[in-house]
This record gives C-alpha cells, structure tokens and sequence, in this order.
C-alpha cells in the first residue's frame, strides 16, 4: 500500500515569488492536513481539507492557502513569499478526521 | 499555556533500560491521543493511538492515557539505540478537525 505522497521534496524560491506544493494521500483516505515545521515552533497546523471543503485553519496569514481535490489529492499555496517561510511543509493522510494519521516525507522549502 | 505539553527534555537513558515520556492537554473535550516518534531530518512517524483511558501496548510500547489527569504518557520498554529520536505527542479534540503537536521530547538512549 503506498504511503502519502509529497511532491517537491526540496524547493528554493526567492523572496516574493509564489509556490504550490502537492500531496497524494494514501489511497482511501479521505481528510487531509497540512502542517508547518520549524525549529523555533515546532508543528504548526495550517489547514484540514476532507472531500474537497477546507473544515480547519490554522493560524497563518491568507498567503497560505490550500484546496483538494476529488480524488483527495491536495495542494498547498502559499504567495509572496518571506524569508521566514522557510520550513518543512508536511502533509498528513487520514481515513477521517481525529483517526491516525499517516506523514508524508514532506517538502523542504527555503527562501532566499 | 499551551494546549499541549511535554517534557521539555532532552531525556537520555542507558540500552535495555525504562524510557518514560510525558504529555499534558489543556482542559477541553478530548478524543483521540497519538504518538509520533521523527528522526532528524525526516517527518513524524506514528507509533501508538489511544483513544480511551488505561494502557494499550504494542511491542515495547506502551501507551497510558488518564483523561481525568489529562494526561497521557509513552513508556518505551528495553530501549534501543535505534529509538534515539524526538518524540511528539498529538490530541485531536472532539470536532476539531486537526492534531495539535506538543514541541516534542528527544530522547538519546546511549550504549
């Protein structure tokens, strides 16, 4: 059974420009979230999207963005970028919400 | 305060002994309690949910959860350098649609 799948692994990007990131849940899992990593402040929750209608948002400013589509594959946006962006995106699968979720290796963006 | 804590670490302890790993939640209608373990350089790996009070075992794990403490810890039984990594609990609260993550606990089992 594949595992969740994030695409790009790495990304660079420079100040101001936008990037969207990809995520292929484990087949049949239908709730996906989005999260934040860094070091100063650990994992922060962005969004939850289950059959295509965003049902949680973090804490983050409107650049972040995200939509799914339906057959579950999920992408987050996130525009005009800062420096201080630059994080591990990780996306987590779910059959529903508050089951066990399941990470995908995440995509490392760093701003420049 | 936040929703939820941990302790602060780090937390060393020798091979083969007892590793004992604690996280509190903030006082709100609480569901689902995971624990994730995440290797540096790589993403949250879950190893244990609970979903109702006492104990729940899997291997070396196991997992106890006291909902009128509001706490839930995770004891790693007969350690192994290989368990050297952060350890990260989750809650999912009732409707909320999301985990909310402790800031982790590295634990360093040494030889």
């Amino acid at each position: 059974k594949a595992g969740v799948t994030q695409t790009p692994r790495y990304l660079i990007k420079t100040r101001g420009q936008q990037v969207t990131l990809s995520c292929s849940p484990i087949s049949g899992h239908r709730s996906v979230s989005w999260y934040q990593q860094t070091p100063g402040q650990g994992l922060q929750f962005l969004f939850e999207y289950f059959s295509e209608t965003q049902r949680n948002k973090g804490n983050f400013p409107g650049r972040f963005s995200g939509r799914q589509f339906s057959n579950s594959r999920s992408e987050m946006n996130v525009s005009t970028l800062e420096l201080g962006d630059s994080a591990l995106y990780l996306c987590a699968s779910s059959l529903v919400a508050n089951t066990e979720a399941f990470f995908g290796q995440g995509t490392r963006l760093t701003v420049v | 305060q936040k929703e939820v804590e941990q302790n602060s670490g780090p937390l060393s302890v020798p091979e083969g002994a007892i590793a004992s790993l604690n996280c509190t939640y903030s006082d709100r209608v609480s569901q689902s309690f995971f624990w994730y373990r995440q290797y540096s350089g790589k993403s949250p790996e879950l190893i244990m949910s609970i979903y109702s009070n006492g104990d729940k075992e899997d291997g070396r794990f196991t997992a106890q959860l006291n909902k009128a403490s509001q706490y839930v810890s995770l004891l790693i039984r007969d350690s192994q350098p290989s368990d050297s990594a952060t350890y990260l609990c989750a809650v999912d609260y009732t409707n909320a649609g999301k985990s909310t993550f402790g800031d982790g606990t590295t634990l360093t089992v040494k030889p």
